[in-house]
């Protein structure tokens, strides 16, 4: 069985200038999380998502950071535009959706902002 | 709310040597707990959960982990550590009933030869 898959591994941008990660979950997973890392952090959630809806988009900062997950399969994560403090490793996981359940996560995406 | 403290932010020790990685968490009702490793350029993998019944869990890699309640505990052992133990450790927590969880902020487990 695929794991969840996040495109690219690696980013490096000029600060201002946009940029998306894409993650595909692992088949039939309905609910999808976005996870900012900081170097030598623990993962903290951007945003949950059951199906195609975000439950949880508390976290997510809204004037520059946007997601979506139309088909309620894979999902994008937008930064537009970004700065030097974004510079982090973007996961995403997906898991079953019963709490409780583990979430497995993709290999993330490390994005470094100039 | 809840909260997450991972006491340790490096552990040193040696091939063949126990580890202990101590976690401590904080909430006003009950939780289930994780740990999960993350080894270099990966993604997470759970190691262990607790979610209810027994209080010692036993993991992947030969990880085990026990719940102490009146401690609000959740200290992740290994009896004999190998090499390839090296990476970092998350312990987790959420809320029964809840879907966020919080994690720590890792702790380093450097195992030398």
């Amino acid at each position: 069985e695929a794991g969840v898959v996040q495109s690219p591994r690696y980013k490096i941008i000029e600060k201002k200038q946009p940029v998306a990660f894409w993650c595909n979950p692992i088949s039939g997973h309905n609910t999808l999380y976005w996870y900012l890392q900081n170097l030598g952090q623990g993962p903290e959630l951007l945003i949950r998502y059951e199906n195609e809806e975000a439950v949880d988009d508390s976290q997510l900062p809204k004037d520059r950071f946007s997601a979506e997950r139309l088909k309620g399969v894979d999902s994008t994560l937008k930064i537009q535009p970004a700065e030097l403090g974004d510079s982090a490793v973007y996961l995403c996981a997906s898991s079953p959706g019963t709490n409780g359940n583990e979430q497995f996560f993709g290999p993330g995406t490390r994005l470094t902002v100039l | 709310a809840q909260s997450v403290t991972q006491l340790d932010s490096q552990v040193p020790v040696f091939e063949e040597a126990p580890v202990e990685l101590r976690c401590n968490y904080s909430s006003s009702v009950s939780v289930y707990l994780f740990w999960y490793v993350q080894y270099p350029n990966q993604g997470l993998q759970l190691l262990l959960k607790y979610l209810s019944g027994s209080t010692l869990v036993k993991g992947i890699n030969g990880f085990e982990a026990e719940f102490n309640k009146s401690q609000t505990s959740f200290h992740l052992r290994k009896p004999s550590v190998h090499i390839s133990d090296t990476a970092e450790y998350f312990c987790a927590v959420s809320e029964t009933g809840g879907f966020k969880t919080i994690f720590g902020a890792g702790t380093r487990l450097f195992v030398k030869a």
